[in-house]
């Protein structure tokens, strides 16, 4: 089990340009959380999908920001005409239902300049 | 609204010395408390994980409780060494909904040889 699989580890984008963010699951885990971690601040939640659904994405951005865990496929966080304030570390972690443990990512850790 | 407390923000300990790291939470509708560690620039490393009807686990030189009547869980660390160095979340996986995690903002712990 290769654990939740996080890429790129680093992205740098120039403001105004894209950033897409790609998680994979643990091997039977069939929930999918993101997490962004601000310069020395803690891990706010953003949003929580299951395949193919958004459960709840309270705490993602209203603008420029969404999400997506096609069928097939890793769950991408997109963040569109990036500015710098969207400068941080971005952590996924999966779970499977209920009482279970959480497994984060090693995290995307994006700047912008 | 569910809020997760740690403290003390910092710790500095000699090597060797028993220590407890406390974090307090508001809401007892949770399924379970999960510590993590987490190394500078790194990902999170999950170390405990506590279900709601459980009062403690233990990993090692590692120690946690949960008191869900009194919204607190501590971590005890025995004997710490100067590899213990990195800052301790805690996160509660709330009940019904989204089952998102609610992080505190951490204890930055460094153990001095």
């Amino acid at each position: 089990n290769a654990g939740v699989m996080q890429n790129p580890r680093h992205l740098v984008r120039r403001r105004g340009q894209e950033a897409r963010l790609r998680c994979s699951p643990m091997k039977g885990h069939s929930h999918v959380y993101w997490y962004r971690q601000l310069p020395e601040e803690g891990l706010k939640f953003m949003v929580y999908l299951q395949k193919e659904n958004i459960i709840d994405e309270s705490g993602m951005p209203k603008e420029r920001f969404s999400a997506e865990f096609p069928k097939e496929g890793p769950s991408i966080l997109r963040i569109q005409q990036v500015v710098r304030g969207d400068s941080a570390a971005y952590f996924c972690a999966s779970s499977a239902i209920g009482e279970t443990e959480a497994f984060f990512g090693q995290g995307t850790r994006l700047t912008v300049v | 609204k569910q809020e997760v407390t740690q403290i003390p923000a910092a710790l500095s300990v000699p090597e060797g010395e028993n220590l407890v790291l406390n974090c307090s939470f508001t809401d007892s509708a949770i399924y379970n408390l999960q510590w993590f560690r987490q190394d500078p620039g790194k990902g999170l490393t999950s170390l405990l994980l506590i279900q709601s009807s459980q009062r403690e686990q233990t990993s090692g030189r590692l120690n946690a409780s949960l008191d869900k009547s009194s919204g607190r869980s501590t971590l005890y660390i025995a004997a710490s060494q100067p590899g213990d160095s990195a800052t301790y979340l805690c996160a509660i996986k709330k009940k019904g909904g989204s089952e998102k995690l609610v992080f505190g903002k951490g204890t930055k712990l460094t153990v001095n040889p």
